[in-house]
């Protein structure tokens, strides 16, 4: 299957600083990609959906500002965690998909994840 | 609202006995189902997938899910569970068509195997 690569797959960062994730389709053109948030023995809850060249579009009661998204390639997108603090440590997931390439069918491949420590 | 609904979460079965993941979904359409595998402090991985077709997918690991869109379900089953099954399940809806698809996910079950 397609490969998504998302680093760093763990990050300890103080409280008041910014961090990025990144998120890789390595082997195919990600047209869309999504990021998760999962909270410990939680469900995945989607946090935003980006279109490269796009705009992102977030969930409802996601803060936009908090969480940047930029997805400025076929290949790439980040999330960028502005000015964390303890209550924004999770686990981080991003996929991808390409549906316009590889069908409306096709599955989205998932990261890795990024483990998050705000302190 | 779409929705997905793991009424399970957890389940403790033996080595080499059978598994049976139950999910429902909410959805106005014709779904899109998956099922995923997650190991501890790891992404996701794809178990199998139904869009159409035949109502009973098989897919990786000895898996399989049958749909019935009767009962809104899409349960998830395995004939002989191995030690190495024991992760957390998710089961997914995928909803809204081109730019504005995206993945719906259950709380989860975990599967705990017992040797």
């Amino acid at each position: 299957g397609a490969v998504v690569s998302q680093h760093p797959s763990r990050v300890i960062c103080k409280s008041g600083t910014s961090v990025k994730i990144e998120c890789r389709s390595l082997d195919f053109q990600a047209t869309t990609m999504f990021w998760y948030r999962q909270f410990p023995k939680k469900s995945l809850m989607l946090m935003a959906t980006s279109n490269e060249g796009s705009k992102a579009t977030y969930e409802q009661g996601v803060e936009k500002d908090k969480f940047l998204i930029n997805h400025a390639s076929l290949t790439l997108s980040t999330l960028t965690v502005t000015s964390a603090h303890p209550e924004d440590s999770s686990f981080y997931i991003c996929s991808a998909r390409d549906p316009y390439r590889q069908g409306i069918d096709t599955e989205a491949f998932f990261g890795q994840g990024t483990r998050l420590t705000v302190v | 609202a779409q929705s997905v609904t793991q009424p399970d979460i957890h389940i403790t079965v033996s080595e080499g006995a059978s598994l049976e993941l139950r999910c429902n979904y909410s959805y106005g359409a014709t779904p899109y189902l998956f099922w995923y595998v997650q190991s501890p402090g790891q992404g996701l991985q794809l178990l199998l997938k139904y869009f159409s077709g035949d109502t009973l997918v098989q897919g990786i690991k000895g898996f399989e899910a049958e749909f019935k869109r009767s009962q809104s379900s899409f349960n998830l089953r395995k004939p002989s569970v191995h030690w190495s099954d024991a992760a957390e399940y998710f089961c997914a809806v995928g909803a809204g068509v081109d730019s504005s698809y995206k993945l719906i996910f259950g709380s989860g079950t975990r599967l705990l195997v017992r040797p």
